[in-house]
């Protein structure tokens, strides 16, 4: 079936840039995207990429798909303290098909 | 556009007693809706996949006679957790993906805010 993993913590300093990174295994991905959650609330997109896209920027994030690797990272710019929440990486075949989710990675942003 | 909304929020239930989860889309029509669990400070997983006017798909490992769901329009699906026991207790997210037709595929789900449950 298929895998994702994704790092389980990653902590910067206000201002810096973070790179939550994520992997996985299914070849037929078509679609990845990235989530926020912030502490006992839904999920919230942030964006997504094609898995024909090498990257993707949108305003402060950077999405960048290494498909021979199955490697997909985002990058932070200047990061807050409102950005402090858990990353899920997520992929799926097809739009209406199920979302298949990373463990999790949780960014705490210090002063 | 494309809000998602839980209903209740959080429950806390008696174990053997039985909690209904509603999953609206407020805004749009939503051929499909799937339900998640979540533990805490773990990933989501997939529970089962609710297509509406037609049984939903589990997943393997969900027993389909506890967690009864049901889409009885496009707007709506419900999970209902049946005799609840204290390992039920989870943070349960819905989301809905846009119907096909004359809409614009949307690349994405839209995530409702979540139910806690504790079954105590």
């Amino acid at each position: 079936g298929e895998d994702v993993e994704q790092s389980l913590f990653l902590s910067v300093r206000e201002g810096d840039s973070s790179v939550i990174n994520c992997t996985y295994t299914d070849s037929s991905s078509t679609y990845l995207y990235w989530y926020k959650q912030e502490p006992g609330a839904g999920l919230q997109l942030l964006t997504y990429i094609f898995s024909n896209m090498d990257m993707k920027q949108d305003q402060r994030l950077t999405v960048l798909l290494n498909k021979k690797d199955k490697h997909l990272s985002l990058r932070i710019a200047d990061t807050q303290t409102g950005d402090s929440a858990i990353y899920f990486c997520a992929e799926s075949i097809n739009t209406a098909s199920k979302l298949t989710f990373g463990t999790g990675t949780r960014l705490q942003v210090t002063l | 556009g494309a809000v998602v909304s839980q209903h209740p929020s959080w429950v806390i239930c008696k174990s053997g007693t039985s909690v209904k989860i509603e999953c609206r889309s407020l805004d749009f029509q939503a051929t499909t809706m799937f339900w998640y669990r979540q533990f805490p400070k773990q990933s989501l997983m997939l529970m089962a996949t609710s297509n509406e006017g037609s049984k939903a798909t589990y997943e393997q490992g969900v027993e389909k006679d506890k967690f009864l769901i049901n889409h009885a329009s496009l707007t709506l699906s419900t999970l209902t957790v049946t005799s609840a026991h204290p390992e039920d207790s989870s943070f349960y997210i819905c989301s809905a993906s846009l119907s096909g037709g004359d809409v614009k595929p949307s690349y994405e789900q839209y995530f409702g805010p979540g139910t806690r449950l504790t079954v105590t």
